[in-house]
């Protein structure tokens, strides 16, 4: 059974650094094909695609986010982490990170977790 | 980079009527690479379809995907109760990665 979970700060501060982690279970990130990715959603509005990382440590990037994102993974404490620097207003979103079987498409997503950017 | 124009915004049906929604891409999009995910409130995306025609697992078979090229399309043969929520049609490229459509919201009439 397939599971992950976010966990990270719920309120941070304009121009602030925001790490998040996603802790799964259920698989190996060390499995030829897969990948962990992190999504966003701003309240009421549409899923947009942050980052994700391979099995083999290949990492991509959104275009427009990519001088303020890192995605790295620890594959013997099954848990992947995303970094966002200068953090601002337009960042609150809830973040979910997701499973992929082969990158292209998340099958297994977390719960997600809400981040809220105010001084 | 490939947009995702989901049409329409919104699909006022009832029970047992039959669901049909779009999705075009400004560019080819390779099959294999597009996918449908259902989101209902303050919950998580869901996994409808892969490959643009495949269920993914425990999807029930009322839930269709077809399409090719430019012109997708996701249709819920019966809607139920449980599938009035928002769908967003997804797609895997070179970069970004991943591009989503804005979705369609289905809601009771």
């Amino acid at each position: 059974q397939i599971t992950l979970k976010e966990s990270g700060p719920t309120l941070v501060k304009p121009t602030q650094t925001l790490t998040l982690t996603c802790t799964f279970s259920g698989f190996s990130l060390s499995t030829s094909g897969v990948g962990v990715g992190w999504i966003r959603q701003p309240p009421g509005k549409a899923l947009e695609w942050l980052a994700l990382i391979y099995w083999d440590d290949d990492k991509r990037y959104s275009p427009s986010l990519k001088s303020r994102l890192t995605i790295t993974k620890d594959t013997s404490k099954k848990q992947v982490v995303l970094t966002m620097t200068n953090m601002d207003p337009v960042d609150t979103a809830t973040y979910y990170c997701a499973h992929s079987a082969d990158g292209s498409s998340g099958d297994y997503w977390g719960q997600g977790t809400l981040v809220t950017v105010s001084s | 980079e490939i947009v995702l124009t989901q049409s329409p915004g919104t699909l006022s049906l009832s029970p047992g009527e039959r669901a049909t929604l779009s999705c075009r891409a400004s560019q080819s999009v390779s099959s294999s690479f597009l996918a449908w995910y259902q989101q209902k409130p303050g919950q998580a995306p869901r996994l409808l379809i892969y490959g643009a025609s495949s269920r993914a697992t425990g999807i029930p078979d009322r839930f269709s995907g077809s399409g090719s090229g430019t012109d997708f399309t996701l249709t819920i043969s019966r809607l139920e109760p449980e599938d009035f929520a928002v769908y967003y049609c997804q797609q895997f490229g070179s970069s970004p990665l991943w591009t989503f459509g804005q979705g369609t919201k289905v809601e009771i009439k």
